[in-house]
């Protein structure tokens, strides 16, 4: 059984598109987040969940929205897709509510292409 | 905002040899310091972490150590072996904050 999943696994898509990834946890975690890894691999935090409820959302381009339907699932939505966008994308869950000292788990990442 | 530093950003090391890599915070309420591996291709994943009320902790061939008033920690990794290839990320976080503040990764190879 898979603890943090993302769907799809790659991605390739044209420029101005509209895509969206998905993640999902069954560890029953409370807060789930979005980062960013780009060719560099530096990992850039973008949003976080807390309980279907946004936590953070660091200076990322409007274009980009994330949904929690409920606390497994968080998803990330992107408009107008461009050159930029270009990285690995990755979900992750913490069991803490409000404090930064646990451990955080990743999903496999999405690796995103868009030409 | 918290700002972690993470040096250096290549290492390259003899099969067996020990690697060492370092990070310094600025915010003196961080309390909380792991480190995550990421191997080619692969997600992050916790392979140790230490807190505030301690200097030092090892698991196996790793350890973390942790000067509180210098502000930095760092990763040891003794009798390296080519498994060990990967990108090290340190990170720091707080009580009172909701998010880690990752390092900018060290990329370590192993050679055999």
């Amino acid at each position: 059984d898979t603890a943090v999943s993302q769907t799809p696994k790659y991605l390739v898509t044209q420029m101005g598109n509209d895509k969206s990834i998905k993640c999902e946890q069954n560890l029953g975690h409370d807060t789930m987040y979005w980062y960013k890894q780009d060719s560099k691999k530096f990992l850039k935090i973008m949003f976080s969940y807390n309980n279907k409820e946004l936590i953070i959302n660091e200076t990322v381009p409007n274009r980009f929205s994330p949904k929690s339907p409920d606390k497994a699932h968080l998803n990330l939505h992107i408009n107008s897709l461009e050159l930029g966008d270009s990285a690995v994308y990755f979900c992750a869950t913490s069991p803490e509510t409000t404090r930064a000292t646990d451990t955080q788990y990743f999903g496999p990442g999405t690796r995103l292409t868009v030409l | 905002g918290e700002n972690v530093e993470q040096h250096p950003s290549t290492l390259s090391v003899q099969e067996g040899d020990s690697a060492v890599i370092k990070c310094t915070y600025s915010d003196s309420a961080s309390n909380y310091f792991p480190w995550y591996k990421q191997e080619l291709g692969k997600r992050p994943q916790l392979i140790i972490d230490i807190r505030s009320n301690v200097g030092e902790k090892k698991d196996q061939r790793i350890a973390v150590t942790l000067n509180k008033t210098a502000k930095h920690f760092s990763l040891h990794i003794t009798e390296t072996q080519p498994e060990d290839s990967a990108v090290y990320f340190c990170a720091a976080g707080s009580n009172t904050g909701n998010q880690f503040y990752f390092g900018t990764g060290t990329s370590l190879t192993v050679i055999p």
